[in-house]
């Protein structure tokens, strides 16, 4: 039973555009999301979150969205460069943002932003 | 150096071999967690640790043991490796009251 879903495997872009990764949850007991960044033979790193309580967090060129109706969120990166290609997973938390273990990850989504 | 760091960073055994995969942070994060990832899954939580001597089960723990007698420490032990085991596994670090979760390069462990 997938609680996070992220249904595109991957997603290609051209540079200066806009990415967008899609990611939806079925666990209404969800209240914090986040979006990892993962490069090949890296861990993966922290990107940004959102707390149910908002329905858009900003950080620099990225975006997050939440629709707690539809259970769905989504990045935005604006423009995308070359430099953001790698795998980007999708994160939730049932905790409010207390870290006691409990992040569910989406599958991944590759994004390739060519030049 | 700081941060969180993973050894050995490649694995190969064999089926019904023990291996013990460790993972070590300097940031003393109360939280440390054991993470595998698959094709088509993502990544799943094997077990995690709150504080030294805590430890609790993840998504998928069976096969897997793991201690923590140092808050810098958190050594993931397979017991008795099977082929379904082949992964790249993830440990990660994070402090309490905060979901975001530092990671270490991974190791890449094959069972043959």
């Amino acid at each position: 039973d997938q609680q996070v879903k992220q249904n595109s495997p991957s997603l290609s872009v051209q540079e200066g555009r806009i990415s967008i990764l899609n990611c939806d949850y079925t666990n209404s007991m969800f209240d914090y999301f986040l979006w990892y960044k993962k490069y090949p033979a890296e861990g993966p790193t922290f990107l940004i979150s959102i707390s149910s309580i908002k329905d858009k967090n900003e950080d620099g060129r990225f975006t997050v969205f939440l629709n707690k109706s539809a259970k769905h969120l989504s990045l935005h990166i604006v423009p995308s460069q070359p430099g953001d290609s790698a795998v980007y997973f999708c994160a939730a938390s049932a905790d409010g943002g207390t870290s006691y273990g409990k992040l569910t990850f989406g599958q991944g989504t590759i994004l390739t932003v060519h030049p | 150096d700081a941060g969180i760091t993973q050894s050995p960073r490649y694995k190969i055994t064999e089926t019904g071999r023990q291996v013990t995969l460790m993972c070590h942070q300097t940031w003393s994060h109360s939280y440390m967690f054991w993470y595998r990832q698959d094709l088509g899954h993502g990544l799943r939580l094997i077990y995690y640790s709150a504080a030294a001597d805590i430890t609790d089960k993840g998504e998928v723990p069976d096969g897997y043991v793991v201690s923590r007698s140092k808050t810098e420490n958190f050594p993931l032990t397979l017991e008795s490796a099977t082929r379904s085991q082949t992964s790249v596994y993830f440990c990660a670090s994070g402090l309490a009251n905060t979901d975001t979760q530092y990671f270490g390069p991974g190791t890449r462990l094959t069972v043959l």
